[in-house]
């Protein structure tokens, strides 16, 4: 059974910190992993798609790495600022379905 | 273009109510899945729908029914429903099922309190 863990489950940063955010899974065969975020009473925003094929993903400020074979995944946020605090959560596809299997989501809060 | 949207955004029920979930895709979106989402976890799987047919079934139990029409909305149906069930809940549409790496746009939710 497919199980994501993610820690921590709170992070309080300065503003203008780099940052890694940690995602694991328990079973390496999966279709992709995506990374999303949640602001409070909101539905999900889709910030990066990694492909099992692929080794990492950039957006902007935001990159995101896959290890499969470990079953890790980070979230490097660059030059963080208080509109980055969110929820940040990590989901993957398994090969033999079409569900996301989530993790709990950190939450991060940037301050000023 | 709209977004995903879902209605209504806020309900109120009460135990052994009936409840039904509305969920308009993306333009050109076949594909919408649901997900139960409780406070302080992350959203879980409840159904996927393709081209109308249900595609996925997770573990939850059969008070929780879903169809697509064929202009590809959704509506999600709860029977019986109990305190457990209070939640928010999600609906996420992609053009494709969700193992051909086509990206899930997700609505805003409906939070659903059972008193």
């Amino acid at each position: 059974k497919q199980e994501v863990t993610q820690i921590p489950a709170a992070l309080s940063v300065p503003e203008g910190e780099n940052l890694v955010l940690n995602c694991s899974f328990t079973d390496s065969a999966i279709y992709n992993l995506q990374w999303f975020r949640q602001d409070p009473g909101k539905g999900l925003t889709s910030l990066l798609l990694i492909q099992s094929s692929q080794r990492e993903q950039t957006s902007g400020r935001l990159n995101a790495s896959l290890d499969k074979s470990s079953g890790r995944s980070t979230l490097y946020i660059a030059a963080s600022q208080p509109g980055d605090s969110a929820t940040y959560l990590c989901a993957v596809v398994p090969s033999n379905t079409g569900k996301l299997i989530f993790g709990q989501g950190t939450t991060l809060q940037v301050k000023p | 273009d709209a977004g995903v949207t879902q209605s209504p955004t806020h309900l109120i029920k009460t135990r052994g109510q009936q409840v039904t979930l509305r969920c308009s895709p993306i333009s050109g979106h076949k594909s919408v899945s649901w997900y139960q989402q409780v406070l302080g976890q992350g959203p879980q799987f409840i159904f996927q729908y393709y081209e109308k047919e249900e595609r996925g079934r997770g573990n939850f139990p059969d008070r929780f029914s879903a169809r697509q029409f064929p202009n590809y909305s959704s509506e999600l149906n709860v029977n019986a429903l109990l305190l457990g069930d209070s939640a928010l809940y999600l609906c996420a549409s992609s053009r494709r099922q969700t193992n051909s790496n086509q990206p899930q746009h997700f609505g805003d939710g409906t939070r659903l309190s059972i008193l």
